[in-house]
């Protein structure tokens, strides 16, 4: 069964540096986001992007955060300077055309800022 | 402003013993209702959506079902390898569209 993957499962990082989650989603999908769950809070949506272009983003997403697809594979989130605030679990999702509502996620990458 | 409520936070059954998960919802423009598993350190796993009012979908030993300002998720004789955090979303319409998350139920049923 197709699914979504991520990497790494484990990021541990340096306050201020730069960090880069991949995702690989499902191959015929094409809407794909990211989200955010820090320890015991509300998965919280980041963004959505959909035909090399981002279609939404929340109040979360800002000038630190990018995405970008570089092939025809992958999806990354690229975080510019990171903050302690950053520590989460970030899942990519995917799902398979406009008129599909059913997002399917990753495994997640638990982000940790020192 | 657009809010998913789940009840209760915690649970905890007996193997066989059945209850109901809820799921209240505000949105402006329900465009569906999802249903998620989530086993700690995992990314959520679709289970259910639902479209409109009076739907109902089952899985296994889950039932999910919905009206105009809640959902259901029924779970008939429980096993401990249901124990998981279930969680519920509701999809908005309009400008910034998005899932909208509750933070879930952890679900725990003892053999």
């Amino acid at each position: 069964e197709p699914e979504v993957t991520q990497t790494p499962s484990h990021q541990v990082t340096q306050m201020g540096q730069e960090v880069i989650l991949r995702c690989v989603p499902i191959s015929n999908h094409l809407y794909f986001y990211w989200y955010r769950q820090i320890l015991g809070q509300k998965v919280e949506f980041l963004v959505s992007f959909y035909n090399n272009e981002i279609s939404e983003k929340s109040e979360i997403f800002d000038d630190q955060f990018s995405v970008e697809r570089p092939d025809g594979s992958n999806f990354t989130l690229k975080i510019r300077s990171t903050k302690l605030e950053d520590s989460a679990m970030y899942f990519c999702a995917s799902k398979m055309g406009r008129e599909s509502y059913e997002q399917y996620f990753g495994p997640g990458t638990r982000l940790t800022v020192t | 402003e657009d809010q998913v409520t789940q009840s209760p936070e915690a649970l905890r059954l007996q193997e066989g013993e059945s209850s109901s998960l809820n799921c209240s919802y505000t949105v402006s423009g329900l465009r569906g209702l999802f249903w998620y598993r989530q086993d700690p350190g995992k990314g959520p796993e679709f289970l259910f959506t639902l479209y409109s009012a009076g739907e109902e979908k089952e899985k296994e030993r889950l039932k999910a079902t919905l009206t105009k300002k809640e959902s259901f998720l029924h779970i008939t004789a429980p096993k401990p390898e249901d124990s998981a955090t279930y969680l519920c979303a509701a999809h908005n319409a309009g400008n910034n569209r998005k899932l909208i998350w509750g933070l879930g139920t952890s679900l725990a049923v003892n053999p």
